[in-house]
């Protein structure tokens, strides 16, 4: 079964408007945390944002927030005031513990599109 | 420079050659992990190691082996190469802590004729 769930393949956004990139996760942890990349069109992985499982706020950084909602299993990504330079590949990851240790899952991915 | 350093950035080879991806890295941790990303889609794991000692296979390790040489080492092989390996492949490396992310070196664009 699929542990982490990006039901948007693409996504277009206007600049300076906000987007929001779903992902939903699956765990039977108490204690999980949940990550954010960005990968652009160069390829590299670049770490945005994290949430942990007892977190109460929602994690914030610059323009990117994280809309953790843990009864839904839910860690939506947030980018407020898109720019032209957050186009790119985005995706959700999930560390939690199996047998061997802490580990982590990645999605499938979501590219956002920033229309000028 | 970098803290997780992959060489080289960029292969091309042919079907049947021995192949080594190498990674180092100067953050200090203690795992270490190899992906694989294929055109479009998101990361899969081939191996991990937790220290110098442990090597684990990760979901699609089979024509795949690797080698941590040191704790700042982790070498990944491709024995006899074949075309579906063409991929991008990433080496990362964590924290033991569980609000670590991971960091990534920047990739490994191999082609395999």
């Amino acid at each position: 079964a699929q542990k982490i769930t990006q039901t948007q393949p693409g996504m277009f956004v206007q600049e300076k408007e906000a987007v929001t990139l779903d992902c939903t996760y699956d765990t039977s942890d108490q204690s999980y945390g949940l990550f954010w990349y960005k990968q652009p069109s160069s390829g590299e992985m670049i770490f945005l944002i994290y949430q942990g499982s007892y977190d109460e706020q929602n994690a914030t950084e610059g323009r990117y927030s994280l809309n953790f909602q843990k009864a839904r299993k839910s860690a939506n990504l947030v980018i407020s005031a898109s720019q032209l330079g957050d186009s790119a590949m985005y995706f959700c990851a999930m560390r939690e513990v199996d047998n061997y240790g802490q580990n982590f899952v990645f999605g499938p991915g979501t590219r956002l599109s920033v229309l000028p | 420079d970098a803290d997780v350093t992959q060489t080289p950035r960029n292969r091309i080879t042919k079907t049947g050659k021995r192949i080594m991806l190498e990674c180092s890295q100067t953050k200090g941790h203690d795992r270490m992990y190899w992906y694989r990303q294929d055109p479009g889609l998101g990361l899969q794991l081939i191996y991990y190691s937790f220290d110098v000692k442990d090597i684990n296979k990760g979901e699609i390790s089979d024509g795949y082996s690797v080698s941590r040489q040191a704790q700042a080492k982790f070498s990944l092989s491709l024995e006899s190469a074949i075309p579906n390996q063409t991929a991008l492949y990433f080496c990362a490396t964590s924290a033991g802590y569980s609000n670590q992310p991971q960091h990534f070196g920047d990739g490994t664009r191999l082609s395999i004729l």
